[in-house]
């Protein structure tokens, strides 16, 4: 089956605390985006990649970081979470950025 | 650069009525337009996508929408709600042409009561 599968789905942690938020396709996708999502602003891009060791900083990328080792691997690291980074986080992919996107199950981060 | 409005935050309707979200974009040149369905605690799903082929483009469950260029819209219509409509709607935006990425609208709630 075709998917994005992110990990984890729920995580509360405190601020300053480094955290890694995977995410992981099966489609053989060259393009893959994070993006968050806060009520009342839809979704907004964080960072995006085009192929393997290729990344590129979307609309809201502070405090965030990527990487693209791998084709189907494309983890979002926070390594000084804080609170204004509580949000719900998808992962996506896509053949090329402007076709169909598909996305994660999405993963709520709570930072106290 | 492209971008896309959304009105409405919210649209309540009665089960077995006209849906209609409305959707503008706005794009220097031809876009890519879709809208993605968002239920419950999950990710997005595509529901429909327009890619300058027909402008009239059907979608799962239902939906449809019609992109209009005179008047920069892409809104979504179904002719009778469903209870299992009620999610959240995004529009999106792209551009048929280079490495364009997807730009989404704030997203319309829609309400669907008994």
């Amino acid at each position: 089956e075709a998917q994005v599968t992110q990990n984890p789905r729920y995580l509360i942690t405190v601020t300053g605390k480094k955290l890694t938020v995977t995410c992981s396709q099966n489609m053989n996708h060259e393009y893959m985006s994070w993006y968050r999502q806060d009520p009342g602003l839809g979704l907004r891009q964080i960072y995006y990649s085009m192929n393997v060791e290729v990344t590129d900083k979307g609309d809201v990328p502070e405090g965030y970081k990527v990487s693209r080792k791998e084709k189907r691997n494309f983890p979002l690291i926070l390594e000084s979470p804080s609170p204004n980074q509580t949000s719900l986080y998808f992962c996506a992919s896509s053949s090329r950025p402007n076709t169909e996107a598909f996305f994660g199950q999405g993963t709520r981060l709570t930072v106290v | 650069a492209q971008s896309v409005t959304q009105l409405g935050s919210h649209v309540s309707v009665s089960e077995g009525a006209l849906v209609l979200l409305r959707c503008n974009y706005s794009s220097s040149v031809p876009p890519y337009l879709f809208w993605y369905v968002q239920y419950p605690n999950q990710g997005l799903q595509l529901l429909l996508k327009y890619t300058s082929a027909a402008t009239l483009v059907k979608g799962i469950n239902g939906f449809e929408a019609e992109f209009k260029k005179s008047e920069t819209s892409f809104h979504l219509t179904k002719p009778s709600a469903h209870m299992s409509d009620a999610a959240e709607y995004f529009c999106a935006v792209t551009l048929n042409s280079g490495y364009s990425t997807l730009t989404f609208g704030k997203g319309t709630m829609l309400l669907v009561s008994p």
